[in-house]
């Protein structure tokens, strides 16, 4: 069953640090590239980063450029997200998503298995 | 970067209607690079179109989707129960990607 699982969501302090995971199973996720996309309370989606099958290629929005890193480790199918100096505006459901065709690219295929997401609230 | 403009913010219309969103790009992109999801509240975002017009695995054919240059429509031939939802566009293919604002289609 191809699943995607997101952990590590939870209250920080404004300037603090997290890090976000996404468990990956059902598919070889060596393949395909990933993405973040989040979602403030009551708005809509934006995405926030992607990174090619082999980690080689990384992509940011210029609101997380500099603070936010994306990153991969095959051996353990997870992606992560590295999050420093959180903001409040940083406030968001984040979920990962896999870019659908691994002989496109990671930012030529619309985003095909979504995880269900988790909560990052900063706030003091 | 590509700012996508979706509209209508909302759309009221019954079981059985026909659903016509509409999502317009600031600027010129290619129909290969435009997505449609459905989400529900409280869940994650799903794919119905991909490349403009391209239904995702399991989609019916209710739903359908057109456009080039910098208009996109999603169309919904006939409304059903589990249609109403919010939906957004999605402009992919360079970075950075962008979303749609959504339209929510409720019940009226």
């Amino acid at each position: 069953q191809v699943q995607l699982v997101e952990s590590g969501g939870g209250v920080v302090q404004p300037g603090r640090s997290l890090r976000l995971s996404c468990a990956v199973s059902g598919f070889t996720f060596s393949a395909f590239g990933m993405h973040w996309v989040r979602q403030a309370p009551g708005r809509g989606l934006e995405w926030v980063a992607g990174i090619s099958y082999d980690g080689s290629k990384k992509h940011y929005a210029d609101s997380v450029k500099g603070r936010f890193t994306i990153s991969r480790d095959d051996p353990k199918n997870t992606l992560y997200l590295q999050m420093d100096s959180l903001r409040p505006d940083d406030t968001a459901v984040y979920y990962c998503a896999r870019a659908s065709d691994p002989a496109l690219g990671e930012l030529f295929s619309a985003f095909d298995i979504w995880g269900q997401g988790t909560m990052v609230t900063v706030s003091s | 970067e590509i700012v996508l403009t979706q509209s209508p913010g909302t759309l009221s219309l019954s079981p059985g209607e026909r659903a016509t969103l509409f999502c317009r790009a600031s600027d010129f992109v290619s129909a290969m690079y435009v997505a449609w999801y459905q989400q529900k509240p409280g869940k994650a975002p799903s794919l119905l179109i991909y490349g403009a017009s391209a239904r995702a695995s399991g989609i019916p054919d209710r739903f359908s989707g057109y456009g080039s240059g910098t208009d996109f429509t999603l169309t919904i031939s006939s409304l059903e129960p589990d249609d109403f939802a919010v939906y957004y566009c999605h402009h992919y293919g360079r970075s950075p990607e962008t979303f749609g604002g959504g339209t929510k289609v409720e019940m009226k």
